[in-house]
């Protein structure tokens, strides 16, 4: 059971939109940490998406976007493509166990 | 291009020391943590400690009695001592950079696949 929730699983077509969430609590997301995303191509290892809740690196095309609202944080993807279909995770620090977490992961199927 | 290569024995025996290097090249070693990170089926991602180029390490609550990080900036490496191993210590162990001040982690190596069994 990971500090952080994600759902096992979401699925869009071709050029449609889709989100995912990270539940979080009082101590991580909700305290005022910031959430970080992650995608990870199979076989391959986690890829900085976005930071600092919104912010996304050199090179992360603007159809990934972060939001975080209260104990909860969430990344959406747009104009899905078939090379998104990955898992992501969500990461943030938790003041209660001391130490970065992250949540469970998502796979995202391009249907 | 600074990039970040593991490299350790891929088996290890239960109740032994597992043990790993990460290599760092193109950049320097002195303006990031360096952290260990693995990531196991049943576990999931879990983030194991980090070390500044001084030596100052940060270990999580969950593996601080049994690990150990080191540095050796001669040799632009940073090492992951793991003791008293068991069969859910097996993941694929990464390094990664984290930025000062920052706490996600923007380089990561491409991971080593460990096995623990006699």
């Amino acid at each position: 059971q990971s500090i952080l929730t994600q759902p096992p699983s979401v699925s869009g077509a071709p050029g449609q939109r889709v989100t995912i969430s990270c539940s979080g609590s009082s101590s991580n997301i909700g305290t005022g940490y910031d959430v970080h995303w992650y995608q990870q191509l199979p076989g391959t290892a986690p890829k900085l998406l976005i930071y600092g809740n919104t912010n996304r690196p050199s090179g992360v095309p603007d159809r990934f976007s972060g939001s975080k609202s209260g104990t909860s944080a969430s990344l959406a993807i747009t104009g899905l493509q078939a090379d998104d279909e990955a898992d992501y995770y969500c990461q943030s620090y938790d003041s209660d166990v001391s130490a970065w977490v992250f949540g469970g992961g998502t796979k995202l199927t391009v249907l | 291009q600074v990039q970040l290569q593991e490299s350790g024995p891929g088996l290890v025996k239960p109740s032994e020391t597992l043990s790993l290097t990460c290599s760092v090249s193109g950049g320097s070693i002195r303006d990031y943590y360096w952290s260990w990170i693995r990531q196991s089926p049943g576990k999931g991602v879990e983030w194991i400690g980090y070390i500044f180029y001084s030596g100052s390490t940060n270990y999580s609550p969950s593996f601080q009695s049994r690990v150990t990080i080191s540095v050796d900036m001669t040799k632009h490496q940073f090492s992951l001592k793991l003791t008293s191993v068991t069969a859910a210590d097996a993941a694929v162990y990464y390094c990664a950079r984290q930025p000062l001040d920052y706490w996600y982690f923007d380089l990561w190596g491409r991971g080593t696949q460990v096995t623990v069994s006699s």
